[in-house]
């Protein structure tokens, strides 16, 4: 059974800082997708960026980047110019590629708070 | 991506009822997921809805406690039934999207409380 971890309960960044959030995983598939998941107090799921595992490029979405390490099962996410709308809960997710429309495993989450 | 919107967003319910929670989804979809996310928690997989199948539950989840039904490609609904303040929690659906149906895209919950 697929495992994600994330090491950071809580995490705070500036405004206009760059942070980073870090996710790990455990898996002994060779293909799969990762994804990272924003939740703000609106209890909405938003889907922040996704990467595909046989991609070595890391994915990138506007301010949004991921640093893919397939090796040491590593997938975290970097901020860039944080913004006050980026306070929520960031949640680092696995899918396999076995098969269609597996299901989601998700780490326990981050919660990041931006500040003035 | 898909527009997908649930029913009720919110609910407080007694012990001992029932409550159906509906999703609705902008497109025809294959998959839907249902999910259950307890107060300071992360999000758990109760089962997949497949239009004209069964669902297939998850470990810890049964059929009599969470009935689902997907009567077309775009609706589905889950039931939470004989609910008890262990149930309070958010219960958000899902649906796949893409070529490989590999990207979900969430509901934006209903949040029940059990008294």
């Amino acid at each position: 059974a697929q495992t994600v971890t994330q090491s950071q309960p809580e995490m705070s960044v500036q405004e206009a800082e760059t942070v980073t959030l870090s996710c790990t995983y455990d898996t002994s598939e060779n293909n799969y997708y990762l994804f990272w998941y924003k939740q703000p107090p609106s209890r909405q799921m938003i889907l922040v960026i996704r990467q595909e595992a046989y991609k070595q490029q890391n994915a990138t979405e506007n301010r949004f980047s991921v640093n893919f390490q397939k090796a040491a099962k590593s997938f975290s996410l970097k901020i860039s110019d944080s913004q006050l709308g980026d306070t929520a809960m960031y949640f680092c997710a696995f899918m396999s590629s076995t098969g269609t429309a597996s299901k989601l495993t998700f780490g326990t989450g981050t919660r990041l708070q931006v500040t003035l | 991506s898909a527009v997908i919107s649930q029913k009720p967003s919110r609910d407080i319910c007694q012990r001992g009822t029932s409550l159906t929670i509906q999703c609705q989804v902008d497109s025809q979809v294959t998959m839907m997921f249902w999910y259950r996310q307890q107060p300071g928690q992360s999000l758990t997989l109760i089962a997949t809805a497949n239009q004209g199948s069964e669902a297939t539950y998850e470990s810890g989840f049964v059929i009599d406690k969470f009935p689902i039904s997907r009567p077309n490609l775009t609706f589905s609904t889950l039931t939470v039934s004989n609910m008890s303040p262990e149930d309070s929690s958010i219960y958000l659906c899902s649906v796949a999207t893409g070529w490989l149906e590999d990207t979900q895209y969430f509901g934006p919950g209903t949040r029940l409380t059990v008294l």
